[in-house]
């Protein structure tokens, strides 16, 4: 099955600084990879995804990157606030079976931004 | 439109109890599924349903299980509960039956079993 690694677990940045997280993924098929932000008592929330046919793809402060040849992908976020602190999670798909995909999820990568 | 929900909040088991966390949404969508999240572990998938009368195992789907019987519910049974599934669970769902779309994930139930 699918197996994916996030790093760093722990980020603290100042207010302003720019963060990138980074994961990597092990299944070649997997052509799906969205990135959700954890609010602390809360469910998660997609704030960005990426397909397999695009390699880079952005949303205001929010960008992320895909290598596919390296199986890896990334999210930076830009002019950090205060308000992006919170757990960010990186998935990958992976066929499931009859037309479905799961997600595996990477282990969460917690940032905090200092004003 | 309350999007995902899923009762109750909170919940404290002794071993060996059983019960059922609801779960229900309101949009219609045809993927539901069930993760549970412990620190450092992230969010591992315990059963998923393509539809109403199916239903999959996910990662870890020993000790749980789920029906489908309508689109908007999804409940989770936790068949004779163990400390190791002290946990809290997301219930979740998506408008794309093959779920390469957007997953909107419910508050969550933090359940502890002593």
């Amino acid at each position: 099955g699918e197996n994916v690694e996030q790093h760093p677990s722990t980020l603290s940045v100042q207010e302003g600084d720019s963060a990138v997280i980074k994961c990597t993924y092990s299944d070649s098929a997997s052509n799906y990879f969205p990135w959700y932000k954890q609010e602390l008592g809360k469910g998660p929330q997609l704030i960005i995804d990426i397909r397999s046919n695009v390699g880079e793809k952005k949303d205001q402060r929010i960008a992320v990157t895909l290598n596919k040849t390296a199986k890896h992908f990334s999210l930076h976020i830009t002019e950090t606030q205060p308000e992006d602190s919170a757990v960010y999670f990186c998935a990958a798909n992976s066929y499931s079976g009859a037309g479905s995909y799961q997600l595996t999820f990477g282990k969460g990568t917690k940032l905090s931004v200092i004003p | 439109n309350a999007g995902v929900t899923q009762t109750p909040k909170f919940q404290v088991l002794k071993t060996g109890q059983s019960m059922t966390l609801q779960c229900a949404q309101d949009m219609n969508h045809e993927y539901m599924s069930w993760y549970r999240q412990d620190p450092g572990m992230g969010l591992r998938l315990i059963h998923y349903s393509v539809g109403a009368g199916i239903t999959d195992q996910g990662e870890v789907p020993n000790g749980y299980n789920v029906s489908r019987s309508t689109t908007e519910d999804f409940p989770l049974r936790l068949l004779s509960a163990a400390p190791s599934q002290t946990s809290v669970y997301f219930c979740a769902s998506s408008n794309d039956r093959g779920n390469n779309n957007e997953q909107f994930f419910g508050p969550g139930t933090r359940l502890t079993v002593l």
